[in-house]
C-alpha cells in the first residue's frame, strides 16, 4: 500500500535548539515531494519541491533533503516563529490524482 | 495577485441541505484540487481537474460533485449534507500534475 509517515507527530524545541523531521513513503515511482507549512486556521504554504534522490533546497532557517526512500527537513537555530505543523506530500505514478499528504509534525519552539 | 480563493470561509448546515463551495485562482494554473481536513487524517483528495473540462475522482469522492467551470474556477458541492461531511475543506491550484499545488485559506464546515 502506498503510504507516507512523518515522524514525530509532535516536537517540542527550545529557541535555538536545531532538529530534524522525517517523512519516510513507500510509494512507485516518486515524481515529486512537497514540504509545506500549516498554521493553525490557515491554508498550507508552500516551502519545498524535491524531485530526485540526493537533492536539496534551502530556505533561512530550513533544509530539506531526498533519499529513495525519505525525506529529511532540518531546522537550524529555530525561532518561535518557525511553530507551525509541517506536512509532506509525495506526488507519484501517473495519474495526477496520485498525491498522498503525512499527517504532520507539529513543531512548537519555546523561547 | 490574490492566489486561491475561496468562499464561504465558514458554513453551518443541516443534515440533508445543500451547498457549494466556491473556489478560484488568478494564477493561470491549469490544474485544480479539492482537498478535505480532518483531524490525525491528513489531507485527503476528493476531486481534481487536471485541465479545464476534465475532471477526476480523488481518494474520497462519495456525496460530493464538482464542476470545472472555466479555468479559473473549481465549485465542489454537498447535494445533501451529512455530519460526516464536517470538515475544513481546502482548494488548490498547480501548473501542472507534477508542479507545486497552491492552497487557498480553507472552508470550514460544520454539519449538524
Amino acid at each position: 500500500e502506498d503510504q507516507v509517515t512523518q515522524s514525530p507527530e509532535a516536537l517540542r524545541l527550545q529557541e535555538g535548539e536545531s532538529s530534524s523531521l522525517n517523512c519516510s513513503y513507500t510509494v512507485s515511482g516518486l515524481r515529486g515531494l512537497f514540504w509545506y507549512r500549516q498554521d493553525p486556521g490557515k491554508g498550507p504554504e508552500f516551502l519545498f519541491t524535491l524531485y530526485s534522490a540526493g537533492e536539496e533546497k534551502e530556505k533561512e532557517r530550513l533544509k530539506a533533503t531526498l533519499t529513495k526512500k525519505e525525506s529529511f527537513l532540518h531546522i537550524t537555530a529555530p525561532k518561535p516563529e518557525d511553530s507551525a505543523t509541517y506536512l509532506c506530500a509525495v506526488f507519484y505514478g501517473g495519474s495526477q490524482g496520485n498525491l498522498i499528504f503525512g499527517k504532520g509534525t507539529k513543531l512548537s519552539v519555546k523561547p | 495577485n490574490a492566489g486561491v480563493t475561496q468562499t464561504p470561509k465558514f458554513q453551518v448546515l443541516k443534515t440533508g441541505q445543500s451547498m457549494t463551495l466556491q473556489c478560484a485562482q488568478d494564477m493561470n494554473h491549469n490544474s485544480m484540487y479539492w482537498y478535505r481536513q480532518d483531524p490525525g487524517m491528513g489531507l485527503r483528495l476528493i476531486y481534481y481537474s487536471a485541465s479545464e473540462g476534465t475532471t477526476d475522482k480523488g481518494e474520497v469522492p462519495n456525496g460530493y460533485n464538482v464542476s470545472r467551470l472555466n479555468k479559473r474556477e473549481f465549485s465542489l458541492r454537498l447535494e445533501s449534507a451529512a455530519p460526516s461531511q464536517t470538515s475544513v475543506y481546502f482548494c488548490a491550484s498547480s501548473v501542472s500534475g507534477r508542479e507545486t499545488q497552491y492552497f487557498g485559506p480553507g472552508t470550514r464546515l460544520l454539519v449538524l
